[in-house]
């Protein structure tokens, strides 16, 4: 069964805190991955895509650890708006030679003034 | 550029009705697209995809179906619904063919499901 795994959470951080979260996945032919962000009842969207050498888009950082299977997003200076359920994504291969997402859990973080 | 329409946004449906919600996408050919649920303190699972017109595959067995009448229109629906059936609905597109790796998925606003 193919699955992905995050930390429970909910995070709760004041504003200007560093928040990690982590991720790992189950299925080794996993082909790509993305953080997800959704906000309370609304659709998930993308946050970022995460490659094998890191990535960084202002205070969002991923990194990939194709070997131990895992995937991390690092926030530094949290803001209130940063609060929202953070999605580990991975696309995996199906059947039929085509591909789609598996979602993680997702993890909340509470930024708090 | 491409969007992605849902409706209805939210919806009550008594045990035993039918359903039927759509998801249509515009800007873009020939998309791959996806229903997924999402249920209360759970992760999305993927309900149905579909590479083309009249292509339906399954992910899980379920008291739902799936069509796709029109290239860019994609159908959820059900005869019967249960309890079991409330939740959030995501339809999903990505680009069209076999999905290169960083092909990422577009959601709809999705719809809030609650069978009473």
């Amino acid at each position: 069964r193919k699955e992905v795994e995050q930390d429970p959470g909910p995070f709760n951080v004041p504003e200007g805190a560093t928040v990690a979260f982590n991720c790992t996945y189950s299925n080794s032919a996993s082909q790509s991955f993305f953080w997800y962000r959704q906000d309370c009842r609304k659709e998930p969207k993308l946050l970022m895509s995460v490659y094998s050498s890191g990535n960084e888009d202002g205070r969002f950082t991923a990194q990939l650890n194709r070997a131990s299977q895992y995937i991390s997003l690092l926030i530094r200076d949290s803001k209130l708006s940063d609060s929202a359920t953070y999605l580990c994504v991975v696309r995996e291969g199906l059947n039929s030679g085509y591909s789609t997402l598996t979602f993680g859990k997702g993890t909340m973080l509470l930024v708090s003034p | 550029s491409q969007t992605i329409h849902q409706w209805p946004a939210t919806l009550v449906q008594p045990v035993g009705s039918p359903l039927s919600l759509e998801c249509t996408v515009e800007g873009t050919s020939n998309p791959n697209l996806y229903w997924y649920r999402q249920a209360a303190g759970r992760g999305l699972q993927l309900l149905f995809y579909s590479v083309g017109i009249g292509q339906i595959s399954s992910e899980v067995p379920q008291n739902l179906s799936a069509s796709r009448p029109q290239d860019r229109q994609f159908i959820l629906s059900s005869k019967k619904l249960l309890l079991s059936d409330s939740g959030f609905y995501l339809c999903a597109w990505s680009g069209a063919g076999k999905p290169r790796a960083n092909t990422e998925a577009f959601f709809g606003q999705g719809t809030r499901l609650t069978v009473v």
